[in-house]
């Protein structure tokens, strides 16, 4: 399979723990993305990386978490200390940036994985 | 601000009958945007989208309407099927920027 994969597909862990998910994304893409998604609700906005440039990260994100993309490949994303208000599915979707028009089939589409499912007791 | 709107939250229609859903948002420099499809317990995926140089795009069933200078796109099923099921988000970006998504619409369609 070579899609985007997570790890892993459930954790759970209690108040005041770290936790640390992996996504791969698809090989020859360059942008990956991490969202939160809770029951009910969109996927909102985590942070997102150009190859091992983090752009941007959320103004709403605690400084608790953090994210890495250290070779341009793999990213992780950790939580330290975590709280109940963390539970949530954490998705990672990875694709080719808008303006880069070097690959026929890039679209601008989001891949995702099937998510990391987080419960915080 | 960046963030998108969408609206219903939920809708329910017979079979064969069409959807609605809309979008709105406030980003001026937003030139692309998609729609996903989410089906119970899996991933979203992307059903359709549209580029801010065109009005509007078809595939088969699924439509999508841009209006750039009021801010809102929206999709369109037509003669819609069970397995059209599933919660739809909207989402707006630019050519530099990320991908922002709306809180969803939760699509019923009852046999």
């Amino acid at each position: 399979d070579t899609g985007v994969s997570q790890d892993p597909r459930h954790k759970i862990t209690k108040r005041g723990q770290n936790v640390t998910f992996r996504c791969d994304p698809i090989s020859e893409h360059n942008r990956l993305y991490w969202y939160r998604q809770t029951l009910g609700q969109g996927p909102e906005f985590l942070t997102y990386f150009q190859n091992e440039a983090q752009l941007e990260k959320s103004r709403l994100l605690s400084d608790r978490f953090s994210a890495e993309r250290p070779k341009g490949s793999f990213s992780t994303l950790e939580i330290q200390r975590t709280e109940q208000g963390d539970s949530a599915m954490y998705l990672c979707a990875s694709s080719f940036p808008l303006w880069d028009r070097g690959s026929l089939r890039n679209t601008g589409e989001l891949f995702f994985g099937e998510g990391s499912r987080l419960t915080v007791l | 601000g960046e963030n998108v709107e969408q609206h219903p939250s939920t809708l329910s229609v017979q079979e064969g009958d069409s959807a609605v859903i809309k979008c709105t948002y406030s980003d001026s420099a937003s030139n692309y945007f998609p729609w996903y499809k989410q089906e119970l317990g899996k991933r979203p995926q992307l059903i359709i989208d549209i580029r801010s140089n065109v009005g509007e795009k078809k595939d088969q069933r699924i439509a999508v309407t841009l209006n750039k200078t009021a801010k809102h796109f929206s999709l369109h099923i037509t003669e819609t099927q069970p397995e059209d099921s599933a919660v739809y988000f909207c989402a707006r970006g630019t050519s530099y920027d990320k991908v922002i998504f709306g809180p969803g619409t939760s699509l019923s369609v009852i046999p």
